[in-house]
């Protein structure tokens, strides 16, 4: 079945520094690439997602970029700020598989 | 325009009850997806509902587990005679179509601990 790995586990950034959060996935039929930002106590946020028949997608602060030859996808935010703190999961879609999630951490 | 809505949000059973969690889709979603979270963990699918069938259920252990999502009324996961590693929070989330083809939107989850 597909798996997704992400990294790093924990990122710890100056407030204003840029954050990178990478994934990668095994189902090459995977077609969907959605992120989400859960807080604490709080459910899952869909925060900016990406198709396969696409390279970049950018939201204001938030941008993502998929290469599908090596099967690769990644989260940058820019200019990041303390309510930005949060995990972060990735996923790929046939079937919604998630990784293991990042811990952001921006401090003042 | 609510969202997901799940209840309760917390739920604390003693070993062999049972436990029936529900969900609420967002307004005009007929797709419902049910997960498991342990702490510091991602999210674990477990089964995939449309109106009244079950179209995925590869996730969901063998016994004690079971899901619905009838005609009216929100989808259900019911938990029988519930053990200590069930203890996790259950999210539940709603699309608008297919999945892979709509995104996903989830409820806050009911955290569920057994005694």
């Amino acid at each position: 079945g597909e798996n997704v790995e992400q990294h790093p586990s924990t990122l710890s950034v100056q407030e204003g520094d840029s954050a990178v959060i990478k994934c990668t996935y095994s189902d090459s039929a995977s077609n969907y690439f959605p992120w989400y930002k859960q807080e604490l106590g709080k459910g899952p946020q869909l925060i900016i997602d990406i198709r396969s028949n696409v390279g970049e997608k950018k939201d204001q602060r938030i941008a993502v970029t998929l290469n599908k030859t090596a099967k690769h996808f990644s989260l940058h935010i820019t200019e990041t700020q303390p309510e930005d703190s949060a995990v972060y999961f990735c996923a790929a879609v046939k079937k919604l598989v998630f990784g293991t999630g990042t811990r952001l951490l921006v401090s003042p | 325009n609510a969202g997901v809505m799940q209840n309760p949000r917390h739920l604390v059973r003693r070993r062999g009850q049972e436990a029936r969690l529900r969900c609420s889709p967002m307004k005009g979603h007929s797709h419902v997806y049910w997960y498991r979270q342990l702490p510091e963990e991602g999210l674990k699918f477990m089964v995939y509902l449309q109106k009244e069938n079950i179209i995925d259920e590869s996730g969901m252990p063998k016994e004690r587990f079971s899901a619905e999502f009838p005609k009216e009324g929100p989808s259900i996961l019911r938990i029988q005679q519930v053990v200590r590693g069930d203890s996790a929070a259950y999210f539940c989330a709603s699309s608008a179509g297919q999945r892979g083809n709509q995104p996903q939107h989830f409820g806050d989850g009911t955290r569920l601990s057994i005694l």
